[in-house]
């Protein structure tokens, strides 16, 4: 069956970097798009960004431009998002999300990795 | 910087028909169907309910259903069930990424 299995949660300090992972498994990994999404405590869902099937287009959200890189490796059908200089703002669930084209649909979400930024 | 607004609470009894709109939808992604819905019960993960404007996936109830017009994208959950109580949220492709809206959270009341 089709899963989204993201890595556990992660408590930062301000300022610090951390990179979340997504592994795929039960459908064909390079036939789809992966978008991050985030929800900060209370708050609505925020799109962060999209890489392509091949790993060489990905686009992101002007909000993150300049902080954040998303990645993938088809060795390990894994999706990563790395996201850089954490306030405290960024304390969030972060979902990665599949699509089958880069403007379609979110038909399968991951179960989102809580990253809590806290001195 | 293009948004979309949904209503913050939306409430009905058991039985009735409700509709979310979710206005801010440009022209390119309700002709191309790029808008969708999606259902997020407290503590879980996000769930596509609705695609293409107006398809819903296998599983979903009927009772779902939505429609675009002009800027607007409308989502109707009706004989509203006490399990639909639930943040739905609209979503748009839009220059190539995404937007999302501020979610309605669904009472029933």
């Amino acid at each position: 069956q089709v899963q989204l299995v993201q890595s556990g949660a992660e408590v930062r300090n301000p300022g610090a970097s951390v990179k979340l992972s997504c592994q795929a498994s039960g459908f064909t990994f390079t036939s789809y798009y992966f978008h991050w999404v985030r929800q900060a405590p209370g708050q609505a869902l925020e799109w962060m960004g999209i890489i392509n099937p091949w790993g060489d287009s990905i686009t992101y959200a002007p909000k993150f431009q300049g902080r954040v890189t998303i990645t993938r490796d088809r060795s390990t059908n894994t999706v990563y998002m790395e996201l850089r200089g954490l306030k405290s703002a960024d304390t969030a669930i972060y979902y990665c999300a599949r699509a089958w084209g880069a403007g379609s649909e979110l038909d399968f979400w991951g179960q989102g990795t809580l990253v809590t930024v806290s001195s | 910087q293009s948004a979309l607004t949904q209503p913050a609470s939306v409430s009905g009894s058991p039985g009735q028909s409700i509709t979310i709109p979710c206005t801010g939808i440009s022209s390119d992604a309700g002709r191309y169907n790029y808008v969708s819905w999606y259902q997020q019960h407290p503590g879980e993960a996000p769930k596509l309910l609705i695609y293409g404007v107006s398809d819903r996936p296998p599983g979903v109830s009927h009772r779902f259903s939505a429609s675009t017009s002009a800027t607007t994208a409308s989502l109707t959950i009706s004989d509203l069930q006490a399990e639909d109580e639930a943040d739905y949220y609209c979503s748009s492709y839009i220059d190539g990424g995404r937007l999302f809206g501020g979610g309605t959270k669904v009472t029933v009341i």
